[in-house]
This record gives C-alpha cells, structure tokens and sequence, in this order.
C-alpha cells in the first residue's frame, strides 16, 4: 500500500492569509492525487484531481501543484467559508489512501 | 443533477450484517465505476472498496477484505456493500462516491452521497 504523510494536522489562519497544506507519498503516484475538503457533518466535496486541475465550480483561489511524491494545495486568500478540514487522496493503485487530514481553523 | 442516496446504516450487534444501498440518479450510473469510503466519528476519511462498470474488476481494504462484499446492479441503478461478520471498529459512516475515470481519466471521487451511520455495539 501507498502511505501518505499529510501535514500540517491543524493550521490556524485568518480570512485573506495564503495557506498551504503538504501530501507526501511513499512512492511516486505520477498526478495521481486529489484533494477534498470537508465540512463538519457533510460528505467530502472534490477541490481538485490529477493534481492541479481544478474541479468545475471550484473558486480559483484553490491550487494544487505536485507531481511524483510530493504535492501541495494552496488557497490563495483565505475567506470564511473555506475553514474546514482537507484531505488528501491517491488513486494511482489500490488500495486507494486518503491523508490523515489537516483541519484549517480561524487565529 | 447528480444525486447519490445511501440507505440501511443502524444498529447491530458486533457478528452481525447489515446490507448498504446507494441509489444513483442524474447520471447514466453504467458509465461510472464507484467506490465506498467510510469516517469513524472524529476520525479520518478510509476507502473501503471500489468496482468498476460492469462489475468484473473488485478491490477491498485489508480491514474489510473476506468480510464485506460490494456490488451494483446497473438496471437498478444501484450499489451495494453487504458487510459481514461486523466489528466495533466498523462503526462510521459510510459514503458511496462517484469515480468518472472511465469518462474523464483520473478525476478522483466527484460526487459523494450524504452517508449513512453504522454502529456497531451490544
């Protein structure tokens, strides 16, 4: 199985900061990766797949970049509604594994 | 638009089964291969298995593998996951989730029902 090391756990921030959330893997997955974000009691929502395309409807401030074994999410200026939790997922082979998850909070 | 239902979460005692559905609708449910994840409460997001189309390429977790079995019924537009043999480490909810890759390669999971509770204790 693929392991996947998310980081941070918890990140504080406030509304217009630039945020960036890390996925490393223990081997290379090509762009195989995707990232969701979560709010509290709801299903995971797709941001961004293959690593860098951005899901359709989703606001341009969310980026992904990356490719191999190390990845990365940036959202550009934060805004209230983006304070939830993200997570990471690889579908380059099974099992397919999702990140510990980082919950990104208001300073 | 794309609607994903899950049904038949609850209460039952660790050995038991229980029987999931996901009920598809808003899109041709034959074209998409689909995947079950499931959340522990407060705990992280765990895949739990994955068919394809037709149903003739499977996968399982190792956590589940021998005891959960997943399958679809395309006329009905319909998942299933029939879990077997439940633990106390079982208890989540679970989700079904659309994989698109058959249409539009590598795309992860675009669309995730609402979930459904089990709890598994006695």
């Amino acid at each position: 199985a693929i392991w996947m090391t998310q980081s941070p756990s918890l990140l504080s921030a406030s509304t217009g900061d630039r945020v960036t959330i890390s996925c490393r893997m223990s081997q290379g997955i090509s762009s195989y990766l995707a990232w969701y974000q979560q709010k509290p009691g709801k299903a995971p929502e797709l941001l961004i797949y293959a690593a860098s395309t951005l899901q359709s409807g989703v606001p341009s401030r969310f980026s992904g970049s990356g490719s191999g074994t190390d990845f990365t999410l940036t959202i550009s200026c934060l805004q209230s509604e983006d304070f939830a939790t993200y997570y990471c997922q690889q579908y380059y082979s099974f099992p397919y594994t999702f990140g510990q998850g980082t919950k990104l909070e208001i300073k | 638009q794309v609607q994903l239902v899950e049904s038949g979460g609850g209460l039952v005692k660790p050995g038991g089964s229980l029987r999931l559905s996901c009920a598809a609708s808003g899109f041709t449910f034959s074209d998409y291969y689909m995947s079950w994840i499931r959340q522990a409460p407060g705990k992280g997001l765990e895949w739990v298995s994955y068919i394809s189309s037709s149903g003739s390429t499977i996968y399982y977790a190792d956590s589940v593998k021998g005891r959960f079995t997943i399958s679809r019924d395309n006329a009905k537009n319909s998942l299933y996951l029939q879990m077997n043999s439940l633990r106390a480490e079982d208890t989540a909810v679970y989700y079904c989730a659309r994989d698109p890759s058959l249409v539009v390669p590598a795309a992860g999971l675009d669309y995730w029902g609402q979930g459904t509770l089990v709890t598994v204790s006695s």
